[in-house]
């Protein structure tokens, strides 16, 4: 079956920009997470949805960055007035659900901010 | 809070050779340990977990791991490295909540020469 899949893989944008980074997880996954990889860098937790709800975003840094997952399938991750320090590589996983199980990591989109 | 320190930034090895990638975690409560691999251009991949039970733990790829609650650590091992293991290894941790969010390590850049 497939696995995790990200769109697009890489993203170019301008300061101040809007973008949208799009994740669709395995099929029957009810958990998802964002994750964020900065060069060098270990991923780095920004938001865990269980199903439509966001059940822990305590690692989004600010108010630019906000997440949804409306049907409890694909979630989008946006990022309002873009700077170049939001430059990263964004990783999306998902899991059957909570309990420690395995997440299965998508490609990840590449996040460049002139 | 948890956290996770991985001492070797790069670890340089010829082939055959056996190979130790360290890794301390630091938590208030139970965890669950696992090494994640990352081959160039592309995803995160399980090697292994510890939720559980017997502390030395095999995973794919001829790697184990052993917890060791006393030194807080997970190292990672094998005893005949292949050229193809040249990869990133990231060690991660989670518990101690419902989320299942990992907390991951900096990563050991792992290079293995002929």
């Amino acid at each position: 079956g497939a696995g995790v899949s990200q769109t697009p893989s890489n993203k170019v944008t301008e300061k101040g920009k809007y973008v949208e980074l799009r994740c669709d997880p395995i099929s029957g996954h009810t958990a998802l997470y964002w994750y964020r990889q900065s060069l060098g860098q270990g991923p780095e937790f920004l938001i865990y949805f269980q199903g439509t709800g966001a059940a822990d975003d305590s690692g989004l840094p600010n108010d630019r960055f906000f997440a949804v997952r409306p049907e409890g399938s694909v979630s989008t991750l946006k990022i309002q007035r873009t700077e170049r320090g939001d430059s990263a590589v964004y990783l999306c996983a998902s899991s059957l659900s909570g309990g420690a199980r395995e997440q299965f990591f998508g490609p990840g989109t590449r996040l460049t901010v002139l | 809070a948890q956290s996770v320190t991985q001492l070797d930034s790069q670890v340089p090895v010829f082939e055959e050779a056996p190979v130790e990638l360290r890794c301390n975690y630091s938590s208030s409560v139970s965890v669950y340990l696992f090494w994640y691999v990352q081959y160039p251009n592309q995803g995160l991949q399980l090697l292994l977990k510890y939720l559980s039970g017997s502390t030395l733990v095999k995973g794919i790829n001829g790697f184990e791991a052993e917890f060791n609650k006393s030194q807080t650590s997970f190292h990672l091992r094998k005893p005949s490295v292949h050229i193809s293991d040249t990869a990133e290894y990231f060690c991660a941790v989670s518990g101690g909540d419902n989320t299942d969010k990992l907390i991951f390590g900096t990563g050991t850049r792992l290079q293995v020469f002929p």
